[in-house]
């Protein structure tokens, strides 16, 4: 079974700080593929990275960085000098080997408040 | 602008009616997904589609309905099978093929008056 967990409900920051959001996934494929995806007041769900089962590289793009790490199946997703702008829900997501792209697997979702 | 079209934004049902969202694309992808949100939940998946005239069941698909008769276009029917319809409803696309990303739209939400 394929599952993803995100323990993190709600957080709540002041502007400036540093957040992690933490994203654990259960599968037994081999190849798959992990997303982020960011969910402001309006309700769309905006792609934020993709990350292939094969590449461990950390990814940092602006004031985003993932730490992708195998060992643990974690996906985690670090905001450096939080602005309000940040605040929305973020998703972390899973595709198996056989998944076609956009049949996702999602976690629950973590309510991310930057207070000014 | 390409992008993926959800109308309306904002659904009431009576108890017993069917209604229709639709979901409108114009990205040229073949891939369309309809999955429902929950307050407090992720997202789950209710039907797709990778071409036209071919759709499958996600993991939650009872009480809902679906045509691809169109590329663009993917309408969802929420029956009155549906015990539990209020919830927000996202569309998404994508090019399809293993690892792609998918592409949402705004969302509609239902309520069930």
């Amino acid at each position: 079974a394929q599952k993803v967990t995100q323990a993190q409900t709600e957080i709540s920051v002041v502007e400036k700080e540093d957040v992690t959001l933490d994203c654990v996934y259960e599968t037994r494929d081999t190849t798959y593929y992990l997303f982020w995806y960011k969910q402001p007041p309006s309700g769309e769900l905006v792609f934020l990275i993709r990350r292939n089962s094969f590449d461990e590289q950390n990814e940092i793009s602006g004031r985003y960085s993932w730490n992708f790490q195998k060992s643990t199946s974690s996906f985690n997703f670090t905001i450096t000098a939080s602005q309000v702008v940040d605040s929305a829900v973020y998703f972390c997501a899973l595709s198996g080997e056989y998944n076609q792209g956009g049949k996702l697997i999602f976690g629950q979702g973590t309510e991310l408040s930057v207070k000014p | 602008d390409g992008g993926i079209t959800q109308s309306p934004k904002y659904l009431f049902r009576k108890e017993g009616q069917n209604v229709t969202l639709s979901c409108e694309q114009n990205l040229n992808h073949d891939a369309m997904y309809w999955y429902r949100q929950d307050p407090g939940q992720g997202l789950r998946l209710i039907y797709y589609s990778q071409i036209v005239n071919d759709f499958q069941k996600g993991d939650i698909a009872e009480g809902y309905s679906v045509s691809r008769e169109k590329k663009e276009s993917f309408p969802l029917t929420v029956t009155s099978a549906q015990k539990n319809p209020t919830a927000f409803y996202l569309c998404a696309s994508s090019i399809g093929g293993q690892g792609t990303e998918a592409f949402f739209g705004q969302g509609t939400r239902l309520t069930v008056v």
